[in-house]
């Protein structure tokens, strides 16, 4: 799980502020996605990349945009943080290593708090 | 949309029970179904999965079912213990090779000593 590192770990802001999300990969694998988890609502998916071209939006993309600045980095950004993106954020890697077998790779989450 | 429904969202069990925890999904074309244990401040961690070629998979204490008509799948824990406590997520890939996992809403299960 070390593959998948992510900064901050804990943050705090206030309304309106611009935060910067990092995650960085080691396996090489195409694949990066964020989710943000809230308590009785599972994880959601936020965007998610193919390649450093290749930028999809998930579920919950409003308010977030992403940066793939290159195959192992994967970043998510929030323009003008509110309240409600007060979370805990989690950035996966997703690899195919077999016919089949392939395994998400969680990052070790970033707990972002908006005041 | 694509959705995933999970029940209980809390149960507590006396250790040495069994526990079961149950989702249904609502793509059809759904081909991969894992399971995550979430401890308090820490990631999910992958515990168990299945694919829908499979109708069944176990693993020591462990084990996942899976209704492909009924698009229904469950965990099942046996002899519980006190470390089981956590949180519990189900998840539905689809076959679209996105690799995107829609989740439940968690299950927190509390395994009394």
């Amino acid at each position: 799980d070390a593959d998948v590192t992510q900064t901050p770990r804990n943050r705090i802001t206030k309304t309106g502020k611009r935060i910067m999300l990092e995650c960085s990969q080691t396996k090489g694998h195409d694949r990066m996605y964020w989710y943000r988890q809230d308590p009785g609502l599972g994880l959601r998916l936020i965007y998610y990349s193919f390649d450093v071209k290749d930028i999809n939006k998930g579920e919950i993309s409003d308010g977030y945009s992403v940066s793939r600045q290159a195959q192992a980095k994967f970043s998510l950004s929030l323009e003008s943080a509110i309240p409600n993106q007060t979370a805990l954020y989690f950035c996966v890697q997703y690899g195919r290593t077999g016919q089949c077998t392939d395994t998400q790779y969680f990052g070790p989450g970033t707990r972002l708090t908006v005041l | 949309g694509e959705n995933v429904e999970q029940h209980p969202s809390t149960l507590s069990v006396q250790e040495g029970d069994s526990a079961v925890i149950k989702c249904t999904y609502s793509d059809s074309a759904s081909n991969y179904f894992p399971w995550y244990k979430q401890e308090l401040g820490k990631r999910p961690q992958l515990i168990i999965d299945i694919r829908s070629n499979v109708g069944e998979k176990k693993d020591q204490r462990i084990a996942v079912t899976l209704n492909k008509t009924a698009k229904h799948f469950s965990l099942h824990i046996t002899e519980t213990q006190p470390e089981d406590s956590a949180v519990y997520f189900c998840a539905a890939r689809g076959s679209s090779n996105t690799g995107k996992l829609i989740f439940g809403q968690g299950t927190t299960l509390q395994v009394k000593p």
